[in-house]
C-alpha cells in the first residue's frame, strides 16, 4: 500500500530558485524520510525528521513535518542544475518494524 | 560508506524462465529489503529480512520468493518470470529504524 503521496507530481524551476514539494500521509508514524533518485539510479537518504521533531535542516535542505495534518515538505534552497531528480517520501509507520511506505515522488528540474 | 551492489544494472528474461535478482551490503546490516519501483506507482515492498534465514512478505510478493542464508546477501527469486515483472528492482539495507535505508542502483529486468 503507498502511504506518502507527493505533491506536486512534478516542478520545473530556474537555478537559484527554491523548490518546494509536500508529503501527505494516512497513518501514525514513527519518522518519516525523503530519498532522492537520479534518472535510472538507486534512491539516496536525505534527510530523516522524526514524529517528535517539527523540522530539521542539512545543508541547503530544508524539512517540516506536521503530525497533525500529517504532512510533510521538503525545500531545497538555491537551485542547482544538479538537483534534478526525483524525489520521494517514506514513512515508517508506528506498528511496521521499520519497513518504509514510499510516494510516487515529484519530478523536479532544474534549467541553468 | 555503506555499499549495497546488486548484481546486474540490466536483465533480459524470457517468460516463463526462473531468474535470480542477488543483493549484497556490507556493513553488517540486520535488515535488508527488495522492493520494486514502476512509474507512477512509486516503490512497492516485495519482501524484507530482519535476520539471517528470516523473511517476511511485504505488500506484493505475489509471484516472488527470497532466500538469505548469510547476513550479507538477499536474494529475490522470480519462480517463473512473466511480463507484468518487468520492472526496476531495489534492493536496500539498514542498521535499524532510527537510520535511512542505503539502496543499491537497482536492477531493470525485462521479460520478454
Amino acid at each position: 500500500s503507498q502511504q506518502g503521496e507527493e505533491d506536486p507530481q512534478a516542478l520545473s524551476i530556474q537555478e537559484g530558485e527554491n523548490a518546494t514539494m509536500n508529503c501527505s500521509y494516512k497513518t501514525s508514524i514513527n519518522n518519516l524520510q525523503w530519498y532522492r533518485q537520479n534518472s535510472g539510479r538507486g534512491l539516496v537518504h536525505l534527510i530523516l525528521i522524526r514524529s517528535n521533531e517539527r523540522e530539521k535542516h542539512s545543508g541547503r535542505l530544508r524539512v517540516t513535518l506536521d503530525t497533525s495534518k500529517k504532512s510533510s515538505s521538503l525545500l531545497i534552497t538555491a537551485s542547482r542544475a544538479a538537483d534534478t531528480a526525483s524525489y520521494f517520501c517514506a514513512t515508517d509507520e508506528r506498528d511496521s518494524w521499520g519497513k518504509l511506505q514510499f510516494g510516487a515522488g515529484t519530478q523536479v528540474v532544474v534549467t541553468p | 560508506d555503506v555499499k549495497v551492489t546488486q548484481s546486474s544494472r540490466y536483465l533480459v528474461k524470457r517468460t516463463g524462465e526462473k531468474v535470480f535478482l542477488e543483493c549484497v551490503q556490507d556493513m553488517d546490516h540486520e535488515n535488508m529489503f527488495w522492493y520494486r519501483q514502476d512509474p507512477g506507482l512509486g516503490l512497492r515492498l516485495i519482501y524484507f529480512s530482519y535476520d539471517v534465514k528470516m523473511k517476511e512478505k511485504g505488500d506484493i510478493p505475489e509471484g516472488y520468493s527470497v532466500s538469505r542464508e548469510k547476513k550479507e546477501r538477499f536474494s529475490l527469486i522470480l519462480e517463473s518470470a512473466s511480463t507484468n515483472q518487468t520492472s526496476m528492482y531495489l534492493c536496500a539495507s539498514s542498521q535499524d529504524r532510527a537510520y535511512g535505508y542505503t539502496f543499491g542502483s537497482g536492477t531493470r529486468l525485462t521479460v520478454v
